[in-house]
């Protein structure tokens, strides 16, 4: 099976702190990605990353930076954290090109205080 | 612009009775289709794939239909059980290995 595992369950920071996520896969796979959830606007796509040290902007980038330096790891910063980025945040992986389901972590709940 | 809607936000369904949950898309780009299933405190979960080129995909109790002229998507799945209460989520990808989400339906199966 495939693991996703994110460091944190839950987390609280200060407005203006740089917050760093963190997400490990243990299946070798290419791709990685960064969501959000919010109530009513389901997943929405931050970064991801089709190989180490690439990185592509998703949907909603804005305030928010990423590091793939080896395969298995993908981390999301937020450069100086807001309350508007208090949220559920999921990381996901999947397997080369083509149809290929994501597998998800069990998501980081960020409080921005 | 919402390329992935799911117009229901709740669903409540008597245990072993028909779930019949729905997603509509607009972009026609989009060429795999598929549902996850989510529990709170939990990650999403894989449930069910379809490829454009199927109209109908079956995995036991689930099963996904494509309507590629409606630009819809339907997951079904019977019977319904109480441990299939959660939140559903359909996603589309394109050329692309990006999945665009729908908003998700709540489903709540009562014993």
């Amino acid at each position: 099976d495939v693991k996703v595992t994110q460091s944190s369950r839950y987390l609280v920071k200060r407005t203006g702190e740089k917050v760093f996520l963190e997400c490990v896969q243990d299946m070798d796979h290419e791709n990685m990605f960064w969501y959000r959830q919010d109530p009513g606007l389901g997943l929405r796509l931050i970064y991801f990353s089709y190989d180490v040290k690439m990185k592509e902007k998703g949907d909603i980038p804005e305030g928010y930076s990423v590091s793939r330096e080896k395969k298995e790891r993908f981390s999301l910063i937020l450069e100086s954290a807001s309350t508007n980025q208090t949220s559920m945040y999921l990381c996901a992986s999947s397997l080369g090109q083509g149809n290929q389901p994501q597998h998800f972590g069990d998501g980081t709940r960020l409080s921005i205080l | 612009d919402q390329q992935v809607k799911q117009n229901s936000p709740s669903l409540s369904v008597q245990e072993g009775r028909i779930s019949i949950l729905n997603c509509d898309y607009t972009n026609s780009m989009f060429d795999y289709f598929l549902w996850y299933k989510k529990y709170p405190a939990e990650g999403p979960t894989f449930l069910i794939s379809i490829s454009s080129i199927k109209d109908k995909n079956e995995d036991g109790r689930f099963t996904v239909f494509l309507n590629k002229s409606a630009k819809h998507l339907s997951l079904h799945i019977v019977p319904s059980q109480p441990g299939d209460s959660a939140v559903y989520f359909c996603a589309a990808a394109g050329s692309a290995r990006q999945l665009t989400f729908g908003s998700g339906t709540q489903l709540t199966v009562l014993p």
